[in-house]
């Protein structure tokens, strides 16, 4: 069985700080995706950033970074310089290859000006 | 990247009606489309499995009677709410994957809120 856990229902950052969203999850697959999800208030989910399981190094996008540590199965997020754009619930999803999609339960993110 | 779009972003409807909803990948074809339930402050729960061609996969405890999924052609799948009720209010997200594992993630339709009064 697949699982993705969302330890933090709720973290807030001060605007220009750093944010470690947390993210651990299960398989038994050896070949899989992992991402981030935003959805700001208008509900539109939209990809943060990507990361395919036999990538070794982490992936960056701009600000959004992760720490991908495929033995104890864990895949945070960081984001760098917070703007209050950022401000949004998160979701963490696992897809494998039979074409299946798990998703977190989410993190809300809120961002003080 | 690729667009999905969805239509109606929101209805409002009477209880006993039946609601439709688009689910459109405007740039690339979709065999499979995914639909979504989510309430508020929630995580987004699968409903079904929308094949082109063939009839959708359900998941444990949803009423494929209650929520008729049609995916009649590779750019289009439906979801129509059947005899709604006040329970029924939601909001409903649909996804697709433009090929099998290309690029891994999935594209999100805007949603539909549906309210049945």
């Amino acid at each position: 069985a697949q699982t993705v856990t969302q330890s933090q229902p709720e973290m807030s950052v001060q605007e220009a700080e750093t944010v470690t969203l947390s993210c651990t999850y299960d398989t038994s697959e050896s070949d899989y995706y992992l991402f981030w999800y935003k959805q700001p208030p208008s509900r539109q989910m939209i990809l943060v950033i990507r990361q395919e399981a036999y990538k070794q190094q982490n992936a960056t996008e701009n600000r959004f970074s992760v720490n991908f540590q495929k033995a104890a199965k864990s895949f945070s997020l960081k984001i760098s310089d917070s703007q209050l754009g950022d401000a949004a619930m998160y979701f963490c999803a696992l897809s494998n290859t039979g074409n299946q999609f798990y998703f977190g339960t989410g993190t809300s993110l809120t961002v003080i000006p | 990247g690729a667009v999905v779009s969805q239509h109606p972003s929101w209805v409002i409807c009477k209880s006993g009606t039946s609601v439709k909803i688009e689910c459109r990948s405007l740039d690339f074809q979709a065999t499979t489309m995914f639909w979504y339930r989510q309430f508020p402050k929630q995580s987004l729960m699968l409903m079904a499995t929308s094949n082109e061609g063939s009839k959708a996969t359900y998941e444990q405890g949803v009423e494929k009677d209650k929520f008729l999924i049609n995916h009649a052609s590779l750019t289009l799948s439906t979801l129509t709410v059947t005899s709604a009720h006040p329970e029924d209010s939601s909001f409903y997200i649909c996804s697709a994957r433009p090929g099998r594992l290309s690029t891994g993630e999935l594209f999100f339709g805007e949603g539909s809120r549906l309210t049945v009064l």
